[in-house]
């Protein structure tokens, strides 16, 4: 079975870029499509985007112009970087597998971020 | 404000069939399947419910989705005390790029 493991750093200051990656095992990176999710602190998930081996990528529309997802096949890892963050990037970031019909079928156990100086 | 409506509550007794609801629009829930999830607390989300009505190995016959025109529904019977936790939907929307949507989240209580 796959399992994920997100890690980075769980702070980072308003302005700069927030960096994480997801480390999988158990299972080929390049079979699955793969998942960025985030979810405040009491509040609902939020869908980040997606990328695939061949580094196609898909973004939320609402953090598209912030956003940016890689790939790295030779380290089973898959990287998400977030630009210009502010305190409403707080949040515990999960990484997930996506299928082909949407939905996040494995999840890593997600990582707190929080935005402040 | 989630583009996919759940109500933020539920509740019911042990061994009582619970439903929650999950409205979107034509560019998700009408064009595409619905994927639900739970959430215990402290702990991250497991898929519940793929392709609409689809349990994953080990989920519980207890659990059944549907989906007609733009909403959808989650069904628990025989509710447990260990099924208290929160429930979102879920679904590829074709608006502007395609991506994926959730709803709110439905907290379920078991009383």
């Amino acid at each position: 079975q796959v399992q994920l493991q997100e890690s980075g750093p769980g702070l980072v200051k308003p302005s700069e870029t927030l960096s994480l990656t997801c480390t999988v095992s158990g299972g080929s990176i390049s079979s699955y499509y793969w998942s960025w999710i985030r979810q405040p602190a009491g509040k609902g998930l939020e869908w980040i985007g997606r990328i695939y081996t061949s580094g196609s990528t898909n973004y939320n529309p609402s953090l598209k112009s912030r956003v940016t997802m890689s790939v790295d096949t030779s380290k089973n890892q898959f990287s998400l970087k977030l630009s210009s963050v502010t305190a409403a990037d707080t949040a515990v970031y999960y990484c997930a597998t996506l299928s082909p019909s949407g939905s996040l079928d494995y999840w890593g156990q997600g990582t707190l971020v929080t935005v402040s100086s | 404000q989630s583009v996919l409506t759940q109500p933020p509550s539920a509740s019911g007794t042990p061994g009582q069939r619970v439903t929650i609801s999950c409205s979107g629009s034509s560019s998700n829930i009408g064009s595409n399947t619905v994927n639900w999830y739970q959430q215990l607390p402290g702990t991250a989300p497991k898929l519940l419910i793929y392709s609409n009505n689809q349990r994953p190995s080990g989920v519980p016959d207890r659990f059944s989705g549907s989906k007609s025109g733009t909403s959808a529904s989650l069904a628990i019977s025989g509710l447990q005390s260990e099924d208290e936790a929160d429930y979102y939907c879920a679904a590829w929307d074709d608006s502007l790029n395609v991506h994926v949507v959730f709803g709110g989240g439905t907290k379920l209580t078991v009383l």
